[in-house]
C-alpha cells in the first residue's frame, strides 16, 4: 500500500487561507469517507485535527476544515496563524492494509 | 481524561530483543483499539498495526507483519510492541494511539489521543 501523496510544503502569510491536498486512489481515499488529518509540531506527538473527512474534534479551531472529492481529500486552514506552523498528515482507511498515511506537508507561516 | 502513557526511551544493540509499552487510563481499556505508528528520523508517519484489547485480535500492515508483535494485557490496561531481533533500521519514534470512530456501530478509523512516543535507538 503506497503512501497518500501530499505536497512537501505549503506556505502562507498571517491571515491568509491555505489548502493541503491528499491524493490517493479508488482503493483508499476514493472508496471510504474516513479521511483524517493530524498536526505535528516538532518534537511532539501528532494531534487529531479532522476526522471522517470533515468532522472537527472539540477544542480544534473552526479555522480548520476538511473536504473530499473523488480520490483527493483536502485540509483548509483559514486565517493562518503563527501557531499553525507544523507538519500535517492525512490518513485514510485502505481496505486490507488497512490504514495508510500521507507523505506529510510542512506548513510555513511567512 | 483519556490518556496513553508510553514507556521510556531505549538504546539497544542490533540483534537484541525489545518490548515497549503503552498504558491507557481514563477509559475502559477493552472498549478501544490501540494502533502503533512508526516515525523514522525526519520522516513521516507509518501505521504498523493495531490490537483490539477485548479479544487481542490483531491486524498488521504488510510492511510490518512478521517483524513486530503487538499484544495487550487487559489486567494492566497496557498494550505492547515487541521485536525479537532489532536492526539499525528500527531506529525511530514509536507512537501508540487509540483508534476509534464517531458512531455507535462503526469501524474505527481515526487516531485520538496519542501517546507521547517512545524513542528506540538501535546502534552497535
Amino acid at each position: 500500500q503506497s503512501a497518500l501523496t501530499q505536497p512537501a510544503s505549503v506556505s502562507g502569510s498571517i491571515g491568509q487561507s491555505i489548502t493541503i491536498s491528499c491524493t490517493g486512489t479508488s482503493s483508499d481515499v476514493g472508496s471510504y469517507d474516513v479521511v483524517s488529518w493530524y498536526q505535528q509540531h516538532p518534537g511532539r506527538a501528532p494531534k487529531l485535527m479532522i476526522y471522517e473527512v470533515f468532522k472537527r474534534p472539540s477544542g480544534v479551531s473552526s479555522r480548520f476544515s476538511g473536504s473530499k472529492s473523488d480520490n483527493t481529500a483536502s485540509l483548509t486552514i483559514s486565517g493562518l496563524q503563527a501557531e499553525d506552523e507544523a507538519d500535517y498528515y492525512c490518513c485514510s482507511f485502505a481496505g486490507s492494509s488497512p490504514f495508510v498515511f500521507g507523505t506529510g506537508t510542512t506548513v510555513t507561516v511567512l | 481524561e483519556v490518556q496513553l502513557v508510553q514507556s521510556g526511551a531505549e538504546v539497544k544493540k542490533p540483534g537484541e530483543s525489545l518490548k515497549i509499552s503503552c498504558k491507557g487510563s481514563g477509559y475502559y481499556f477493552t472498549t478501544r483499539w490501540i494502533s502503533w505508528v512508526r516515525q523514522m528520523p525526519g520522516k513521516g508517519l507509518e501505521w504498523m498495526g493495531r490490537i483490539d484489547p477485548s479479544d487481542s485480535y490483531t491486524a498488521y500492515s504488510p510492511s510490518f507483519r512478521g517483524h513486530v508483535t503487538i499484544s495487550a494485557d487487559k489486567s494492566l490496561s497496557t498494550a505492547y510492541l515487541q521485536w525479537t531481533s532489532l536492526a539499525a533500521a528500527d531506529t525511530a519514534i514509536y507512537y501508540c494511539a487509540i483508534t476509534r470512530c464517531s458512531g455507535g456501530s462503526c469501524s474505527p478509523n481515526f487516531f485520538d489521543p496519542w501517546g507521547q512516543g517512545t524513542l528506540v535507538t538501535v546502534s552497535s
